[in-house]
């Protein structure tokens, strides 16, 4: 089993609609979750991080980690096409700090 | 805002050789680290690296791989004899010690090995 997977799309969504990113972990000893942003060719961008289980929101984005489920997701609202990108998500377990990615979701937002 | 920054954003070198990739990471971060990514694939840890030292180092970072930090400003990546597999972006990210779970990733090096 792979420690963090993610499906890797393509996701495909009119402009202007709710998106839905999700990835499943099974080392339970992840404390630390974050979602990046990856254009092409260019290195990931951190957008939202979340400590253990819970909610977060910035904007038109959340975060939602549940950790029962070994679930993490990421919510965008009112889709932009400048939201076009890779979403990685990436966890830590607090020790050394390394991340451990998802394989990336490519999203792209239709005019 | 500060900003991880990389050298060279590409590099090409021939099967054998020795390259040298830089990064300059922000200026009050004290944790530093090199990831990859093969085309197409998941980014990957190779090491981190504080107080000067290896902290925790994943399996593809073998004796071909070494990291410096060789100023107070510089980190590098050091590939002694390159193989074509070695072909990837490489990341330098890096953490500050008040807010470790914010990883600051920086633009890049593209290496190719023919």
């Amino acid at each position: 089993q792979k420690e963090v997977e993610q499906d890797p799309g393509p996701l495909s969504v009119p402009e202007g609609a709710i998106v839905s990113l999700n990835c499943t972990y099974s080392n339970s000893a992840f404390q630390y979750f974050m979602w990046y942003r990856q254009y092409s060719r260019k290195g990931p961008e951190l957008l939202m991080y979340t400590y253990s289980s819970g909610n977060k929101e910035d904007g038109r984005f959340t975060a939602q980690v549940d950790k029962s489920s070994k679930y993490i997701s990421l919510f965008i609202r009112d889709s932009q096409p400048s939201d076009s990108a890779t979403y990685l998500c990436a966890m830590s377990d607090g020790s050394s700090y390394k991340l451990i990615f998802g394989s990336g979701t490519r999203l792209l937002v239709r005019p | 805002e500060p900003e991880v920054t990389q050298t060279p954003s590409h590099q090409v070198t021939q099967m054998g050789q020795e390259v040298i990739l830089r990064c300059v990471p922000i200026s009050n971060h004290l944790y530093f680290y090199w990831y990859r990514q093969i085309l197409g694939q998941k980014v990957e840890f190779l090491v981190s690296f504080y107080n000067n030292e290896i902290s925790e180092k994943s399996e593809i970072f073998d004796d071909q791989f070494s990291v410096e930090r060789p100023d107070g400003s510089n980190f590098t990546l050091k590939i002694r004899s390159t193989k074509l597999e070695d072909s990837a972006m490489y990341f330098c990210a890096s953490i500050t010690t008040t807010s470790q779970e914010t990883q600051y990733f920086g633009p890049g090096t593209r290496l190719l090995v023919l």
